[in-house]
């Protein structure tokens, strides 16, 4: 089955610089993969999905990467400010090209001023 | 944005109880609506996907007589939690999913959660 693995020690960034968060999966290659945000006692927001034959997606601050042959995906936050310390999780299709998702346990950002 | 709702936000029962939990797509139908739970520090785990006029379907080691799950329209996703024990106590999170929308879209808006502590 697949497995998805997100770098579970949180990340303390300064306020301006770039956070990079990464993402790697085990198993087969998904047709998507999905990045959301989550604040303590709420649920999932969804950020970005990038597909299987992008290699790079970007909206406004936020980049996402999609290396196939690396099982990786980058997730990157420019000009960072305290506002985006949360826990970013990312998610890809349970079987390929299927609404369900399998979730990472996130990767908690702190960005301090 | 399309925005989901769930209700109650926290709900505290006794052990052996049931605790009903709704998800409401706002301002969209939803032919599609998922439910998760989440373990403290853990990642979200699918429980189960909800189409509407149909039956569920769960995934696998999820108990279909434990966790009721009534999807009676397009806007409205119910689950049950039957005799509630507290391993049962979690965070439960549903999704939807808009009608109409292909595979793989990104139109997975998820609900703000609901705590359920079972005593």
């Amino acid at each position: 089955s697949q497995k998805i693995e997100q770098n579970s020690e949180a990340l303390n960034i300064q306020e301006g610089k770039t956070a990079t968060l990464t993402c790697n999966y085990t198993n087969y290659s998904p047709a998507y993969l999905q990045w959301y945000r989550q604040d303590p006692g709420r649920g999932p927001v969804f950020l970005l999905l990038i597909r299987e034959n992008e290699k790079e997606k970007r909206k406004e601050r936020l980049k996402v990467t999609f290396d196939t042959t690396l099982k990786q995906s980058l997730f990157h936050i420019t000009a960072s400010q305290p506002a985006d310390s949360a826990t970013y999780l990312c998610a890809l299709d349970q079987s390929y090209n299927t609404d369900k998702l399998i979730f990472g346990t996130g990767t908690r950002l702190q960005v301090f001023p | 944005g399309a925005v989901v709702s769930q209700h109650p936000s926290w709900v505290i029962c006794k052990s052996g109880t049931s605790v009903k939990i709704e998800c409401r797509s706002l301002d969209f139908q939803a032919t599609t609506m998922f439910w998760y739970r989440q373990f403290p520090k853990q990642s979200l785990m699918l429980m189960a996907t909800s189409n509407e006029g149909s039956k569920a379907t769960y995934e696998q080691g999820v108990e279909k007589d434990k966790f009721l799950i009534n999807h009676a329209s397009l806007t409205l996703s119910t689950l049950t939690v039957t005799s509630a024990h507290p391993e049962d106590s979690s965070f439960y999170i549903c999704s939807a999913i808009l009608a109409g929308v292909a595979f793989g879209q990104e139109t997975q808006y998820f609900g703000p959660g609901t705590r359920l502590l079972v005593l």
